[in-house]
C-alpha cells in the first residue's frame, strides 16, 4: 500500500522551459512534505520543503506547491537546466513522528 | 561540516554468503538512520535509531537483517545469510534529533546478491 505516489516514472523537458513533477499521498495525517534529487551513484540530496500549513513554497528556480483537498503536490522548476537531470523523490511525514515515507521517483530528463 | 559517510560502494556476494555495511553520520545528529533502496523503487526504512537505542526496526526482516549503534555513533548493518532479492542500495541518512528533518544521506552501498 503505497502512501505517496509518484506516478510518472520519467519526465523529459526541454532546457529553459518549466518542469512539473506530481505527487500524491493518501494518509491525511502527512503535514511536511519534502523532495529530494539524486544523481546516479550518489545519495538523496534534500531540494526544498513545504509543511501543511503553507500551499507555497519557493527558493530560487525550485517551487512546490501544495493542495492538502486533493493530497497533492507539485514540484516546479523554471527554467531548467541540463543540471536538473535527476531522479526526483517526493516524501512525507507526519510532524517528524514517523520517518519519511518515500514516493518511487521521477526520472527527470532536461534536453538541451 | 563532513556529510553521511559508508562503506563500501560497492559490494558484491554469492547468496546464503553474509555482508556488513558500515555507516558514520554527521557530527552531532543523534538520529541515524538505515533504508533499503531496490531498482527502480524509492527508499523503504529498515531501522531507526535515536542514540544507541532503537526507535523503529518494523521493517527489518530480522531473520536475517541485524543492526547495531553500539556507542551512539557510527552504525553496522549485517545481512546473514543474503537472499537474490537483497539485492539493492543501502542508504543510511542522519538527523539532529528524532522528528528533525531533513534527512541527510550518504551515497550508499549497492550490493549485489548472485
Amino acid at each position: 500500500d503505497q502512501q505517496v505516489k509518484q506516478n510518472s516514472p520519467s519526465l523529459s523537458v526541454q532546457e529553459g522551459r518549466i518542469s512539473i513533477l506530481n505527487c500524491d499521498y493518501t494518509n491525511s495525517m502527512f503535514d511536511y512534505f519534502l523532495w529530494y534529487k539524486k544523481y546516479p551513484a550518489e545519495g538523496p540530496t534534500f531540494l526544498i520543503s513545504i509543511s501543511s500549513i503553507k500551499d507555497k513554497n519557493e527558493d530560487g528556480r525550485f517551487t512546490v506547491f501544495l493542495n492538502k483537498s486533493a493530497k497533492h503536490l507539485s514540484l516546479h522548476i523554471v527554467p531548467s537546466q541540463p543540471g536538473d537531470s535527476a531522479v526526483y523523490f517526493c516524501a512525507a511525514s507526519d510532524s517528524g513522528n514517523t520517518p519519511l515515507v518515500f514516493g518511487k521517483g521521477t526520472r527527470l530528463s532536461v534536453i538541451a | 561540516e563532513a556529510g553521511v559517510a559508508q562503506s563500501p560502494r560497492y559490494k558484491i556476494i554469492e547468496k546464503r554468503q553474509s555482508v556488513a555495511f558500515w555507516c558514520n553520520p554527521i557530527s552531532g545528529h543523534a538520529t541515524l538512520y538505515w533504508y533499503q533502496q531496490i531498482l527502480g523503487q524509492g527508499p523503504k526504512l529498515l531501522i531507526q535509531f535515536q542514540n544507541n537505542g532503537v526507535v523503529d526496526d518494523s521493517q527489518l526482516p530480522k531473520d536475517r537483517f541485524s543492526a547495531e549503534r553500539l556507542k551512539g555513533v557510527d552504525s553496522t548493518l549485517k545481512i546473514q545469510p543474503a537472499k537474490l532479492e537483497d539485492s539493492a542500495v543501502y542508504l543510511c541518512a542522519s538527523s539532529l534529533a528524532r522528528g528533525n528533518l531533513p534527512l541527510h544521506f550518504g551515497n550508499g552501498t549497492r550490493l549485489t546478491v548472485t
